[in-house]
Formats: C-alpha cells, sequence, structure tokens
C-alpha cells in the first residue's frame, strides 16, 4: 500500500476536464513540494509538473497542477485521446528519507 | 541533448548479484543527485536510491537497503547500482533518473533496463 494514495482510474470524454487527486501526509506532500510524471505504456516516464505547478518546457499548458496542505491534484483541460496515460505523483519524504510515489492513476478518455 | 543509458540488466537466480550502470550525457554529471527507480512489470513506480551530486550522501528505500549500493564516478559520467542478495520480488524494470535541484522531480529518465530474478 502506498504511503501516498492516488485513485486507480480516471476517465473522460475529449474536451472534458478531469482531475487527478493525490493525498499523503504531513511528511511528504504537507512539507515538501508534489511533481507529476505521466507515463505511456512501454516508455519511461516523463516529468510533467513539478513544485506543485510548474511545466517543464514543452508540456501543453492544459496540464495543470496544484496543492493545499496534505493532498495535491493534476488538472487536465480540453482533453485530448493523446493524454491516455498512467500518472503518478511524487514527493519526498522526511520521515522515510527518500521519495514515495502513489500508486498510479490510469486515465482513459472515452 | 540529455541521455542517459542503462546497462547490466538480465536474468539472474535468486540470492544473485548484478550491477547496473548508467552513462549519461549531455549534462554536467558531477553536478546533479542521481537516482534509481523501478517499476515492476504492470505496476507502479517504486523509489530505489538516490546519490547526491558528489557521492557524499545516499539514500535507500527500505526494501533494498543493506542489499544495494548507489555509486558513481563523475570521471566517466557514469552511475551504477550494485544489487546483491537478489530476491523475486526485485524482478523490474530499472530507470536511471536526473534529479532537477531542489526536490524538484526526476526530470529525465533512461529507457530502463529488465531485471529478472528467478531460478
Amino acid at each position: 500500500q502506498s504511503v501516498v494514495t492516488q485513485p486507480p482510474s480516471a476517465s473522460g470524454t475529449p474536451g472534458q476536464r478531469v482531475t487527478i487527486s493525490c493525498s499523503g501526509s504531513s511528511s511528504n506532500i504537507g512539507s515538501n513540494t508534489l511533481n507529476w510524471y505521466q507515463q505511456f505504456p512501454g516508455t519511461a516516464p516523463k516529468l510533467l509538473i513539478y513544485s506543485n505547478n510548474q511545466r517543464p518546457s514543452g508540456v501543453p499548458d492544459r496540464f495543470s497542477g496544484s496543492k493545499s496542505g496534505t493532498s495535491a491534484s493534476l488538472a487536465i483541460s480540453g482533453l485530448q485521446s493523446e493524454d491516455e496515460a498512467d500518472y503518478y505523483c511524487a514527493a519526498w519524504d522526511d520521515s522515510l528519507n527518500g521519495w514515495v510515489f502513489g500508486g498510479g492513476t490510469k486515465l482513459t478518455v472515452l | 541533448e540529455v541521455q542517459l543509458l542503462e546497462s547490466g540488466g538480465g536474468l539472474v537466480q535468486p540470492g544473485g548479484s548484478l550491477r547496473l550502470s548508467c552513462a549519461a550525457s549531455g549534462f554536467t554529471f558531477g553536478s546533479y543527485a542521481m537516482s534509481w527507480v523501478r517499476q515492476t512489470p504492470g505496476k507502479g513506480l517504486e523509489w530505489v536510491s538516490t546519490i547526491n551530486f558528489s557521492g557524499s550522501s545516499t539514500y535507500y528505500a527500505d526494501s533494498v537497503r543493506g542489499r544495494f549500493t548507489i555509486s558513481r564516478d563523475n570521471s566517466k559520467n557514469t552511475l551504477y547500482l550494485q544489487m546483491n542478495s537478489l530476491r523475486a520480488e526485485d524482478t523490474a524494470v530499472y530507470y536511471c533518473t536526473k534529479e532537477a535541484p531542489v526536490l524538484s522531480g526526476f526530470e529525465c529518465w533512461g529507457q530502463g533496463t529488465l531485471v529478472t530474478v528467478s531460478s
């Protein structure tokens, strides 16, 4: 069982806005910044959002992140079929002295 | 362009050892923390270990502490993971990652190398 919790699945139709939640504790999300990763089948993950709400160069502004207390969320607006992927949140945990990942959320575009 | 190229994966028997390598290029290797992250086939991501830019500090997941050793050779731009006393549950794709500063995530990933622990 992951220290950080995500819903196992999410779905939406093209053009819709979907959100994926990520819940942790005071030792991880509550104390440190939160990062999101996107992974397509058979490929390595890619950093999607860093420091809670920052997008690396090349990431569309349809993707946005937010954090409040010990929870965070990833929002995808104007959903597209190519957004269908697995999404993971992660943060440094001060108690474990290491990184913790959420269990991942599989996003399906209907 | 940043490139991370892992090697050393393969099939090993339970209790055996394996050393993974990650050849880095396209950035000043000795200025960045590096990590290993693994993924069991069909499952989620699990952080394994992190080493700071100089190699003076290392961090391990509880699941591998005492069995795995992370190291780096900044003169060769190479990251290593020595894995001993391997177990079936260590079977996974192992990714080499470059960390962004100030806990801003794993900003670059290698293509991964598969480690299979089985008799």
